[in-house]
């Protein structure tokens, strides 16, 4: 099993609303990574989550939050977004965050739109 | 200027026609990934790359970590390779291994 599995596939918010996007894989991955990408753009780094700790933290607006309960599990909560967080919300593991274990499985994606 | 520099930045090709696609980056490097996304979707990983060549099916990576180049081909295209084609590269003794991405290569492979 290669699968990242992301829910939501979509999701539109108001910007007074709280809701999370789900990451979750089985394959015993211990690194855990969430990316943002505008359209027609690379994806952003947001957070890197290394042993289900936060090992980097790309100064990303403290409107989203990520938690990592335990290995096999990434959450991203999103409090009080503005319309330009409107993006596709990507999640990706890999084996651990350095050399040739370091290639990342992507999910499919989270659709937000913040209205 | 981008670390990470792709081109063409957009290919149209016919079905059947042989397709390469160049990155060129300007950092010391300890792998290249190629990657893959279909319109609206996730991202696939195709290749990691630290020197030499790798083949998959009808694709092909290679680099050259003298020049800083990579290239990607897809022999024999066909309209379900239209994608957007990511180059990104892991650089090399940093204390991060975040990926530098380039800015993509748009495919349409019309039959």
């Amino acid at each position: 099993d290669t699968e990242v599995t992301q829910t939501p596939k979509h999701l539109v918010m108001g910007m007074t609303n709280k809701k999370s996007l789900k990451c979750e894989q089985h394959m015993g991955h211990r690194a855990m990574y969430w990316y943002k990408q505008k359209a027609k753009k690379p994806p952003e780094l947001m957070f890197v989550y290394s042993y289900e700790k936060l090992s980097i933290n790309e100064s990303v607006p403290s409107r989203f939050s990520p938690e990592c309960p335990n290995s096999s599990l990434l959450n991203l909560h999103l409090h009080a977004l503005q319309p330009e967080d409107s993006a596709l919300y990507l999640c990706a593991s890999s084996q651990d965050i350095r050399g040739t274990k370091n290639i990342q499985y992507f999910g499919a994606g989270t659709r937000l739109s913040v209205l | 200027k981008n670390e990470v520099e792709q081109s063409p930045q957009n290919l149209t090709a016919q079905e059947g026609e042989f397709i390469t696609i160049n990155c060129s980056y300007s950092v010391g490097i300890s792998a290249l990934h190629w990657l893959q996304q279909h319109p609206g979707g996730g991202i696939v990983s195709l290749f990691m790359l630290s020197s030499g060549k790798k083949k998959h099916g009808r694709l092909i990576a290679t680099i050259n970590i003298q020049e800083k180049h990579s290239s990607l081909h897809i022999t024999a295209s066909h309209p379900r390779d239209s994608a957007v084609y990511i180059c990104a590269v892991i650089r090399g003794g940093g204390a991060t291994n975040k990926l530098i991405f380039g800015t993509g290569t748009l495919l349409a492979v019309q039959p």
